[in-house]
């Protein structure tokens, strides 16, 4: 039974390109989180969706970034104009319930130039 | 509040002995309460989790203690072995609504 999957595992842009993320959740699960981690920092919250739904998205940045979980197809976390401050780690983790254990992916690496 | 805190962000153990991790939390209507290990370069990684009904959960060789009274949670490790050096988080769900709260993070490092 496959795990989380996220692809890329690394992504490098240069300042002002778009970044990618993509998640496909565990079998089973329809329940997506997105976490990113700074270097040497815990890991912070950032969105909740569900199939074609956002559930919660209060810890996503006001501009620039968006999120989507279509009815088909993983779940993609879109960061406009990267900054080099975007530079981090983006963690996807996936659960069957909002009160169930969330399985986390490997992680994307995104390096902005 | 959602703030859920470690004691000691760095802790470093001999091979064999026992590990004990410490967290914090703040909001005393949490009813669940998860670890995780991260090794380096790679996701987080489910441990044990613990209701709050619960004072304490056993797994294969770890164990969570849940102090409700003192708001506070425990990561026990037995036998510590190199493969256990990781950063180690506790987390809870922000009311209860999906999204987990973290804390900074423990980074257990085992002495052969």
């Amino acid at each position: 039974n496959a795990g989380v999957m996220q692809n890329p595992r690394h992504l490098v842009r240069r300042r002002g390109q778009e970044a990618r993320l993509r998640c496909s959740p565990m079998k089973g699960h329809s329940h997506v989180y997105w976490y990113r981690q700074l270097p040497e920092e815990g890991l912070k919250f950032m969105v909740y969706l569900q199939k074609e739904n956002i559930i919660d998205e209060s810890g996503m940045p006001k501009e620039r970034f968006s999120a989507e979980f279509p009815k088909e197809g993983p779940s993609i976390l879109r960061i406009q104009q990267v900054v080099r401050g975007d530079s981090a780690a983006y963690f996807c983790a996936t659960g069957q319930g909002a009160s169930e254990t969330q399985y986390f992916g490997p992680g994307t690496r995104l390096l902005v130039l | 509040g959602e703030s859920v805190g470690l004691h000691l962000p760095t802790l470093s153990v001999q091979e064999g002995d026992n590990s004990i991790i410490n967290c914090a939390y703040s909001n005393s209507a949490s009813d669940y309460f998860i670890w995780y290990k991260q090794e380096s370069g790679k996701g987080p990684q489910f441990i044990i989790d613990i209701r709050s009904n619960m004072d304490k959960r056993q797994g294969q060789r770890v164990t969570v203690l849940l102090n409700k009274t003192v708001k506070h949670l425990s990561l026990q490790i037995a036998a510590t072995q190199p493969g256990d050096s990781a950063v180690y988080f506790c987390a809870e769900p922000f009311n209860q609504g999906g999204k987990l709260i973290f804390g900074q993070g423990t980074e257990l490092s085992v002495k052969p």
